[in-house]
C-alpha cells in the first residue's frame, strides 16, 4: 500500500513559470515531510522539508505548501529554470519509526 | 565535508552470483539506511542501522538479502543468488544523532544479467 500519493507523474513548464507537484498521505502521525530532488545517475537531495505545525515553508524559488486537514502537501517552484529539470520526490517520516515512504516521483521538465 | 559514499557505482552480475555493496556514511552520523529504487519508481525501504541497536529489518522483500553494519561506521549490503528482479539501483543514507533529515549516496546500480 502505497503510503504517498504523488502527482504528476510528469510535468513539463515553460522557463520562468510555476511548477507544482502535489502529494498526499493517509497516515495521521506522520510529522516531517521533505522533498527530494535527483538528478540522472545520482542520489536524492535533501531539497527542502516542513512540519505540520506550519501551513507553508518557502526557501528561495522553493515553497511547500502544507494542508493538515486536508493531508496534503505541495512543491511550488517558481521561476522555474531549465536546471531544475529533475525527478522530484515528497516522502513522510514518523518520529520514531525507521524509515521515510516515498511518493512515486515527479519528473519534471523545464523548456526553455 | 565529506558526503556519503557508495562503492562500487556499477555492478553487473550473473544470475545466482552473490553480490556486495558498500556505504560510508557521513562521519558522526548514526542513523544508516538501505534503500532500493527500481527503473522509474519510488525509493523503497530495506533496513534501518541505528548505532548498536539491533537493526530494522523488517524492508528486506526475502532472506536474500542481508546487511551488516560495524558500529557507526560502514556498511555492506549482501544479496546471494540474485534474481533478475534484483536489478535496480541501491542507494544508502545516513541522519545525524539529531533530526531526520536523510542524507544519500549516489547510489550502486545493479545488472543481473
Amino acid at each position: 500500500q502505497q503510503q504517498v500519493k504523488q502527482s504528476p507523474q510528469s510535468l513539463i513548464v515553460q522557463k520562468g513559470g510555476i511548477s507544482i507537484i502535489n502529494c498526499a498521505y493517509e497516515n495521521t502521525a506522520f510529522d516531517y515531510f521533505p522533498w527530494y530532488q535527483q538528478f540522472p545517475g545520482k542520489g536524492p537531495a535533501l531539497l527542502i522539508a516542513i512540519r505540520p505545525d506550519v501551513s507553508e515553508k518557502k526557501e528561495g524559488r522553493f515553497t511547500i505548501s502544507f494542508n493538515k486537514s486536508a493531508k496534503q502537501f505541495s512543491l511550488h517552484i517558481m521561476d522555474s529554470q531549465p536546471g531544475d529539470s529533475a525527478t522530484y520526490f515528497c516522502a513522510a517520516f514518523q518520529t520514531g519509526a525507521n524509515n521515510l515512504f516515498f511518493g512515486t516521483g515527479t519528473r519534471l521538465t523545464v523548456i526553455p | 565535508g565529506a558526503g556519503v559514499s557508495q562503492s562500487p557505482s556499477n555492478k553487473v552480475t550473473e544470475k545466482g552470483k552473490d553480490v556486495e555493496l558498500r556505504c560510508d556514511p557521513i562521519s558522526g552520523h548514526t542513523a544508516l539506511y538501505w534503500y532500493r529504487q527500481r527503473l522509474g519508481q519510488g525509493l523503497e525501504f530495506l533496513i534501518y542501522f541505528q548505532g548498536n541497536s539491533a537493526p530494522d529489518k523488517s524492508g528486506l522483500p526475502s532472506d536474500r538479502f542481508s546487511a551488516e553494519r560495524t558500529g557507526e561506521s560502514v556498511s555492506t549490503l549482501t544479496i546471494q543468488r540474485t534474481q533478475q528482479e534484483d536489478s535496480a539501483v541501491y542507494l544508502c543514507a545516513s541522519s545525524p544523532p539529531t533530526g531526520n533529515e536523510q542524507y544519500f549516496g549516489p547510489g550502486t546500480r545493479l545488472t543481473v544479467t
